[in-house]
């Protein structure tokens, strides 16, 4: 398996709700990451992950919640989000830095 | 974070041409990646450079690398309509096992 698996691939959230974004990868590589893509720009650094922990947080909104329940897992809580949170929220893994694999993304509307 | 910039920001060529696309960095790297996005989804690695490279193929595909000028030049031969796309470069530094983005290249194969 050589994926990344993003779900769901489409969300659309009010600005009350609470949803998760799930990602799973079993290459067994030890860094996972969370970008957010707006419209015609580069991706930006969320969050990473280097073997299940914590080790980088871009100065994060704390409506948006990462949790690493295990090397394969990583999610991205969303709670009280803003319509300009709306963007591609890409999930990565890595294991060195030769190579990273990107999922499908999931296209975030708050509305 | 961004650290260079990607010109052109778009090209328009037809069908059987050669695209050639360039990205500048700033600092020191350990190797420089170009990554392909179609339509706001997930991005496609394609390519990977080390440092101490000069030049390196993969089909279609050749990469430039010249790290006295700090830049970098994407050449995709006889282009497909299938190489529509959005096209980013990004740098590794020695430091750390972060990305960092240019700005990107949107491509459009005219057929």
């Amino acid at each position: 398996d050589t994926e990344v698996t993003q779900t769901p691939k489409h969300l659309v959230m009010g600005m009350t709700n609470k949803k998760s974004l799930k990602c799973e990868q079993h290459m067994g590589h030890r860094a996972m990451y969370w970008y957010k893509q707006k419209a015609k720009k580069p991706p930006e650094l969320m969050f990473v992950y280097s073997y299940e922990k914590l080790s980088i947080n871009e100065s994060v909104p704390s409506r948006f919640s990462p949790e690493c329940p295990n090397s394969s897992l990583l999610n991205l809580h969303l709670h009280a989000l803003q319509p300009e949170d709306s963007a591609l929220y890409l999930c990565a893994s890595s294991q060195d830095q030769n190579g990273y694999t990107f999922g499908s993304g999931t296209r975030l509307t708050v509305v | 974070s961004q650290q260079g910039e990607e010109d052109p920001q778009a090209l328009s060529i037809q069908e059987g041409e050669n695209a050639t696309m360039n990205c500048s960095y700033k600092t020191s790297i350990n190797n420089l990646q170009w990554y392909r996005q179609n339509s706001g989804r997930g991005l496609v690695h394609l390519i990977l450079i080390r440092s101490n490279e000069r030049e390196k193929h993969s089909g279609r595909l050749r990469v430039t690398l010249d790290t006295s000028k700090k830049s970098s030049s994407l050449l995709i031969t006889a282009s497909r309509a299938a190489d529509t796309a959005s096209y980013f470069c990004a740098t590794v530094l020695y430091s750390n096992y972060q990305l960092i983005w240019g700005a990107g290249t949107k491509l459009i194969i005219k057929p």
